[in-house]
């Protein structure tokens, strides 16, 4: 049963536009959710996380915005730079565990 | 000092090998991790040591043997491992319950 769900395998967008990446859960009881972003043969690295009592967070070119009536958050990176290109991870967390969505690809196109 | 490092960085092993990973950080962070990822997957969690003990083994096979030698280090120690064992093997660490720092991986190839 997967608990955390990146429904878009991947995604292209224009340079300069707005990416937006979605993320759906199940269990009501994650206390955090994040974002990571890998590049080929790298570990992932975070970029930025929200937690479950809040519903925006803002850093730089990047905004988490959570639904939790919904069960949703999105990623939304303005504006979108060639080295925005990689594999995004949702991931949700319960205590020491982080349960990851099985990401999407992020194309930046010229 | 803001890195986990990892070592090897690439190791090929045969089925009857004993082989150890190594991963280290020196930012205070007082979990650790071990994560498996194969091709096109996301990150798998594998162990979980908090304040140098363990604290989740997910179901792992007893040919993964996890050590945290202090709070700076962690080991996995590879015996007698499968051909599908082959994997990324990521060690991440955590100050706070959220956000974790992965290190670069280390590719295990097993024949």
């Amino acid at each position: 049963d997967q608990q955390v769900k990146q429904n878009s395998p991947s995604l292209s967008v224009q340079e300069g536009r707005i990416s937006i990446l979605n993320c759906d859960y199940t269990n009501s009881m994650f206390d955090y959710f994040l974002w990571y972003k890998k590049y080929p043969a790298e570990g992932p690295t975070f970029l930025i996380s929200i937690s479950s009592i809040k519903d925006k967070n803002e850093d730089g070119r990047f905004t988490v915005f959570l639904n939790k009536s919904a069960k949703h958050l999105s990623l939304h990176i303005v504006p979108s730079q060639p080295g925005d290109s990689a594999v995004y991870f949702c991931a949700a967390s319960l205590g020491d565990k982080i349960i990851f969505g099985k990401g999407t690809r992020l194309h930046i196109l010229p | 000092d803001t890195e986990v490092t990892q070592t090897p960085k690439h190791l090929v092993m045969g089925m009857t090998n004993k082989k150890s990973l190594k991963c280290e950080q020196h930012m205070g962070h007082r979990a650790m991790y071990w994560y498996k990822q194969k091709a096109k997957k996301p990150p798998e969690l594998m162990f979980v040591y908090s304040y140098e003990k363990l604290s989740i083994n997910e179901s792992v096979p007893s040919r993964f043997s996890p050590e945290c030698p202090n709070s700076s280090l962690l080991n996995l120690h590879l015996h007698a491992l499968q051909p599908e064992d082959s994997a990324l093997y990521l060690c991440a660490s955590s100050y706070t319950d959220n956000e974790q720092f992965f290190g670069p991986g280390t590719r295990l190839t097993v024949l």
